[in-house]
Order: C-alpha cells, then structure tokens, then sequence
C-alpha cells in the first residue's frame, strides 16, 4: 500500500459525459500528479500540482483540468468523453517536487 | 527530451541475478537516471535512481556506465514477485517531469 488513495476504483460513463476522479496524496505529500495509461499509448503524464500550483504538463487534453485544494488532494476532471479516453487514470504524490513519485491503485475509466 | 531504449522483454529463472538493461545515449548532465516497475494490476513502483555513481538499495542496484550513456538495473535474486514490466526514465534536474516509455517486461520463471 503506497498510502495514495483514488476514487472511484471503477467508472462506467457514456460518451459526451463529464467525470470527475479524486486522488489523496500520502500524508505530508506536497506533489499530486496524474497519468493516463492506455493500451496503445502506455504510461503518459498529464500534469503535476505541487502545494496548490500546477508545476508541469504533459498531454493533457484541452478537455480535461486538475486542481489540487488546500488540504492538498487532487480532482482531475474530464468532460465530453470520448471512446478513446477509456483507460486507466493513475494518480502519485512526492513530498517535494523531485522526488520518488508514490502511486496510487488508479481508476479504471470505461467510456461506453 | 532526452530517450531511453530498452528491450521489449527479458526472462529469468527464479533464484537467479537479472540485468535489465537501458540505453540513454542523449542523456545530458543533468538528467537523473530512474527505474520503476510496474506489477500487474498496479500502478508503478519506484525502484531507484542515480546520477553518476553507482547505487544500492534493498530492492536493487543500479550500474551507470562511465559516459552515463547506458544503465543497468541489478536484481540480484530474482523471485516470482518480480514478474512485472521496469520502467528506465530520464529526468531534467529540476524536473519531476517522467515520460515512461514501453518498459521491458520481465517474466521470472520458477
């Protein structure tokens, strides 16, 4: 156990839908980040927050955002779901910017 | 963005030291050199890194070759629970911005 917790586990939704998936980060974990991991396009990063400010992007679609609150978990938000966003949606938290990123279990999002 | 190559898949025999290795020709200066795994139906776990020397912790070791153009990550007994794909990254210092790249999936046989 990594000490990051996400929910759902499991998202079932329908095309054109919006969802929202939630990540906390390990306790004292300053850094949230997010990754998507399909079939066909593997392991990618999609944006890390660091204490409430987002600090780097990857391939985030313009339709999906993220923000990290106060008591620093993380939302990250897709809308106007299509097919191929269907994956595994991975959140990790450091405890600075730099360092070794501890991963949650994921959510698995099916877009139906 | 400097790359890593690494082979598709390796396969061990349990019990057994693995060395699963890494290619980062364009690594720069700066760029630290990081391994995760992943297990099936987990998400990615961190493993180790370096910059120039040699390192060891109680998963593994990690050799990074001279001119810091290769690395390879040491398992020095393999066991069934290592089955997973490892994952070479490179990152900017300064950066803890990780682009995975297909990893080597690693089969350990008993």
């Amino acid at each position: 156990d990594s000490g990051v917790t996400q929910t759902p586990k499991h998202l079932i939704t329908a095309t054109g839908q919006r969802v929202t998936l939630r990540c906390s980060p390990r306790s004292g974990d300053l850094s949230v980040y997010w990754y998507q991991q399909s079939l066909d396009q593997g392991l990618q990063f999609l944006i890390q927050y660091y204490n409430g400010e987002e600090r780097a992007k990857g391939n985030i679609l313009e339709r999906f955002s993220a923000q990290q609150f106060p008591d620093l978990h993380s939302e990250l938000n897709l809308s106007s779901l299509e097919l191929g966003d269907s994956a595994l949606y991975f959140c990790a938290s450091s405890a600075g910017q730099y360092n070794e990123q501890f991963f949650g279990p994921g959510t698995r999002l099916t877009v139906l | 963005d400097a790359k890593t190559t690494q082979p598709n898949s390796m396969e061990s025999n349990e019990e057994e030291p693995v060395h699963l290795p890494c290619n980062h020709s364009t690594i720069s200066g700066t760029d630290y050199i990081h391994w995760y795994r992943q297990l099936p139906s987990q998400g990615p776990e961190y493993v180790i890194h370096g910059l120039t020397s040699n390192v060891n912790n109680r998963m593994a070791s990690l050799a990074i070759a001279e001119d810091r153009k290769s690395s390879t990550l040491i398992l020095h007994r393999a066991t069934l629970r290592d089955a997973a794909v490892y994952y070479c990254i490179l990152t900017v210092y300064n950066n803890n911005d990780m682009r995975f790249g297909a990893g080597t999936r690693l089969t350990v046989k008993p």
